[in-house]
């Protein structure tokens, strides 16, 4: 139990254009997702927590026009970066955090993203 | 002041080993604490969820937790090259509903046969 799935695992996008990562819960419902970036060999940097129907908060310093987030039930959220650039290229994970007792969080197994 | 200390390592240990890993923390309102194993270019996988201080036990993982000394440990008995990975620890508070995670920065663990 607790996988969360995302797509593409890896994508590459020209500059300028748009891209969308899909984050699931497959196997249970998920009141918040977190979406995270992670530059190599450094820990997770939090971009945004998203909950069901509502508005992501996003963390100091992400811009919230160019990562677009939608958390549209409790098993679906999605990252669009728009315009996209190649300081934009990372690793992107989501995690979603299980609505039972505990709440525990589990994570995708990532995306990368690579804007040339 | 980094919230979370964690040593990122290299931490090598031959096959068989224990790998002893911990965390320090400054936050005395942490009150959960987790431990992760990433492989390159993977999602975290969680290893260990533990309330408050205490031990707990999984398989070959322990982890501790000692809330007065603000300070959480990680061993891996029997240790495998398979665990060679890195191994992150995060914690969060009560008072947090949205359950952000505070994250260290990470272990490289390598595993030599």
């Amino acid at each position: 139990g607790a996988v969360v799935s995302q797509h593409p695992s890896w994508v590459i996008c020209k500059s300028g254009t748009s891209v969308k990562i899909e984050c699931r819960s497959l196997d249970f419902q998920a009141t918040t997702m977190f979406w995270y970036r992670q530059f190599p060999k450094q820990s997770l940097m939090l971009m945004a927590t998203s909950n069901e129907g509502s508005k992501a908060t996003y963390e100091q310093g992400v811009e919230k026009d160019k990562f677009l987030i939608n958390h549209a039930s409790l098993t679906l959220s999605t990252l669009t970066v728009t315009s996209a650039h190649p300081e934009d290229s990372s690793f992107y994970i989501c995690s979603a955090r299980d609505r039972g007792l505990g709440g525990e969080q589990y994570f995708g197994p990532g995306t990368r993203l690579t804007v040339t | 002041q980094k919230e979370v200390e964690q040593d990122p390592g290299p931490l090598s240990v031959p096959e068989g080993a224990i790998v002893s890993l911990n965390c320090t923390y400054s936050n005395s309102a942490f009150q959960y604490f987790m431990w992760y194993r990433q492989y390159s270019r993977k999602g975290p996988e969680l290893l260990m969820y533990t309330y408050s201080s205490g031990n707990k036990e999984d398989g070959r993982f322990t982890a501790q937790v000692d809330k007065s000394s603000k300070y959480i440990s990680l061993f891996i008995r029997d240790s495998q090259p398979s665990d060679s990975a890195t191994y992150l620890c995060a914690m969060r508070m009560t008072t947090d509903s949205w359950g952000k995670l505070q994250f260290g920065a990470g272990t490289q663990v390598v595993v030599t046969p």
